[in-house]
């Protein structure tokens, strides 16, 4: 399957622990976005990567956030001291680059749960 | 990006054509019509998109109004594995500009029930 993957599919951790999470987009995609999502809501955009370079950032991602691709093929996202409201669906996207109407994929996404 | 509005749910009998109505009255010239759904606990799948004139793919047909306020998004005969959350977005061109990089901005959607 070369379609995007996200590791692991379900994560339960404790109010305060740390959390990574990890996106392999599609080979070619040079562009990569991750979403939150909370039940019953759309996903929310968080963060977007073109190769490397992160270009834009949400006001929701906040400071214990932080996401990195750093060779410009997987990315991850940490979520530091987590708090009970970051339970929620993290979903990762990838394009491709260029002009133009560009589709996403989606991956099967990450659920997390903060006891 | 344009705001869109979408009825909040629809039911639709097996082998029947599902008819899913998105207004968006805001819509600027440069901005494409984009479907998505999302199945039960699954990431949003990529359907169809379009800007002026009607699309068809293998798995909807997309019909734009002239005025580009509205648009429709019809699956030909819904099965049961099409019962999902499907969601209309607007979105500029990538090429417009600007600070636009893509991301797509989602709204509650349509939950679409196909009945046997």
């Amino acid at each position: 399957d070369t379609g995007v993957s996200q590791n692991p599919r379900h994560k339960i951790t404790k109010r305060g622990q740390n959390v990574t999470f990890r996106c392999d987009p599609i080979s070619e995609h040079n562009r990569l976005y991750w979403y939150r999502q909370t039940l019953g809501q759309g996903p929310e955009f968080l963060t977007y990567f073109q190769n490397e370079a992160q270009l834009e950032k949400s006001r929701l991602l906040s400071d214990r956030f932080s996401a990195e691709r750093p060779k410009g093929s997987f990315s991850t996202l940490e979520i530091q001291r987590t708090e009970q409201g970051d339970s929620a669906m993290y979903l990762c996207a990838s394009s491709l680059a260029g002009l133009g109407p560009r589709e996403q994929y989606f991956g099967p996404g990450t659920r997390l749960t903060v006891t | 990006d344009a705001k869109t509005t979408q009825p909040p749910s629809m039911d639709c009998a097996e082998g029947r054509a599902a008819n899913l109505p998105c207004n968006h009255s805001t819509i600027s010239g440069n901005e494409y019509v984009y479907w998505y759904r999302q199945i039960h606990s699954q990431g949003p799948q990529y359907i169809i998109h379009g800007l002026k004139n009607n699309e068809t793919n293998e798995m909807a047909s997309l019909i734009i109004t002239e005025d580009r306020k509205s648009s429709t998004l019809i699956l030909p005969h819904a099965t049961l594995r099409d019962t999902a959350v499907y969601y209309c977005i607007v979105r500029p061109d990538l090429g417009a500009g600007g600070t636009s990089y893509g991301k797509l901005t989602f709204g509650q959607g349509t939950i679409l029930t196909v009945h046997p």
